[in-house]
């Protein structure tokens, strides 16, 4: 059964560097996102992608983060400058479009910022 | 997209049904009602969604009721891989819509 990957699976930083999150969605899905779980709270939505340009936004997705689909597999998310409040699982999903809407999410990848 | 509510945990026995509530008094007419879990800090996995009519697939059963403000999703025979944390969610169906998660409910199943 096809799956969403990400990669690396944990990322360790120092504060101020930048990082690259990866994501493979499922292939033939037009839908894509980011979302983040800071340790013990709630999953939060990021942003949407579709159509190479992005969907929707929350108002944690600032300057300081940026996403990419740089080819026809990948689904990236950059965050500059990483704060330690960047510490957190993020989580790269897809959904098929074409009247199904069922968002399918990858194991995601755990920040940490230290 | 509208407020759920749901338990912020629930204890079941391996074996029997787990009945999850779910409450959702202010949703609209064109929402539908959507259920994720999430398995200890794995990323959510989708189980059903619904409008109106009851549904069930190879994972779950989902009862709306008629005014459409409640609902329960039903695992007929809980294992203990069951044990995660249930999300209710109510939203638009929109390509990009997004996902509004909750506490949501804790479910421990128990040998």
């Amino acid at each position: 059964e096809p799956e969403v990957t990400q990669t690396p699976s944990h990322q360790v930083t120092q504060m101020g560097q930048e990082v690259i999150l990866r994501c493979v969605p499922i292939s033939n899905h037009l839908y894509f996102y980011w979302y983040r779980q800071i340790l013990g709270q709630k999953v939060e939505f990021l942003v949407s992608f579709y159509n190479n340009e992005i969907s929707e936004k929350s108002e944690i997705f600032d300057d300081q983060f940026s996403v990419e689909r740089p080819d026809g597999s990948n689904f990236t998310l950059k965050i500059r400058s990483t704060k330690l409040e960047d510490s957190a699982m993020y989580f790269c999903a897809s959904n098929p479009g074409q009247g199904l809407y069922e968002q399918y999410f990858g194991p995601g990848t755990r920040l940490t910022v230290t | 997209d509208a407020k759920t509510t749901q338990p912020p945990s629930m204890d079941c026995a391996e074996g029997r049904a787990a009945n999850l509530p779910c409450n959702h008094s202010t949703i609209s007419g064109n929402e539908y009602v959507y259920w994720y879990r999430q398995i200890h800090s794995q990323g959510p996995q989708y189980i059903i969604h619904g409008l109106k009519n009851n549904e069930t697939n190879e994972m779950a059963s989902l009862i709306i009721t008629e005014d459409r403000k409640s609902s329960t999703l039903i695992l007929p025979h809980a294992t203990l891989r069951d044990t995660a944390v249930y999300y209710c969610i109510v939203r638009a169906l929109r390509g990009y819509s997004t996902l509004t998660f909750g506490k949501g409910t804790m479910l421990l199943v128990s040998p």
